[in-house]
């Protein structure tokens, strides 16, 4: 079953604008990341946060963790076109070395 | 940069044959991993390996076996090649510390067709 449910699973935006994308899970974790896919291509690591932090950054990127309520969320600032791809959420279970993939949200940045 | 690198990035197979995808990383990283990719089902762990010979099922596993017999590579074997096996294979490594769990390493993917 799927652990990480991510919502929405489409969104489409004007360039300039800001794209939220949230994630949430089941089980307690030990850390939560996400993923970036470009069509047809394998997936790029985009932020890694631990049970233990609540937000991390990374250039545009800004990722919050509320533990309390099992979810997540992806904040991409000012988006450009090459931003355009599927964004994954993915968790690492306690007391598992592995990780589970959502089935993704599908981001289009409109120029 | 990491590199991770996979034999094919197309492939076309005849029902029944058998498959191997070769997989390729070059951090020293201990833990690799094969996962296949379907719309609407997202990724899916097939099998994954946290050193030389050693191997762990993943959520499915049914058709295929692993080997890994030098730490920097992991192959994905299919026994049958069976229709329902067509689908986007990724491989990917990450490093491990402890208790700790590091971002993984996706290679481009292979998109295998059984025909």
């Amino acid at each position: 079953s799927q652990q990480g449910e991510e919502d929405p699973q489409a969104l489409s935006i004007q360039e300039g604008e800001n794209a939220t994308m949230n994630c949430s899970y089941k089980t307690s974790i030990n850390n939560l990341q996400w993923y970036r896919q470009n069509s047809g291509r394998g997936l790029v690591h985009l932020i890694l946060i631990r049970s233990n932090e609540r937000e991390k950054h990374s250039g545009r990127l800004r990722v919050t963790l509320d533990t309390s309520k099992k979810s997540s969320s992806l904040l991409i600032t000012a988006s450009r076109a090459a931003d355009t791809a599927s964004y994954f959420c993915a968790t690492e279970r306690q007391g598992a070395q592995k990780l589970v993939f959502g089935q993704g949200t599908r981001l289009t940045i409109n120029p | 940069d990491v590199k991770v690198t996979q034999s094919s990035r197309y492939l076309v197979k005849r029902t029944g044959e058998k498959v191997f995808l070769e997989c390729v990383q070059d951090m020293d990283h201990e833990n690799m991993f094969w996962y296949r990719q379907d719309p609407g089902l997202g990724l899916r762990l097939i099998y994954f390996s946290y050193d030389v010979k050693m191997k762990e099922k993943g959520d499915i596993p049914e058709g295929y076996s692993v080997s890994r017999e030098k730490k920097e590579r992991f192959s994905l074997i299919l026994e049958s090649a069976s229709t329902n096996q067509t689908s986007m294979y990724l491989c990917a490594s990450s490093f491990e510390q402890g208790v700790y769990s590091y971002e993984q390493y996706f290679g481009p993917g292979t998109r295998l067709t059984v025909t």
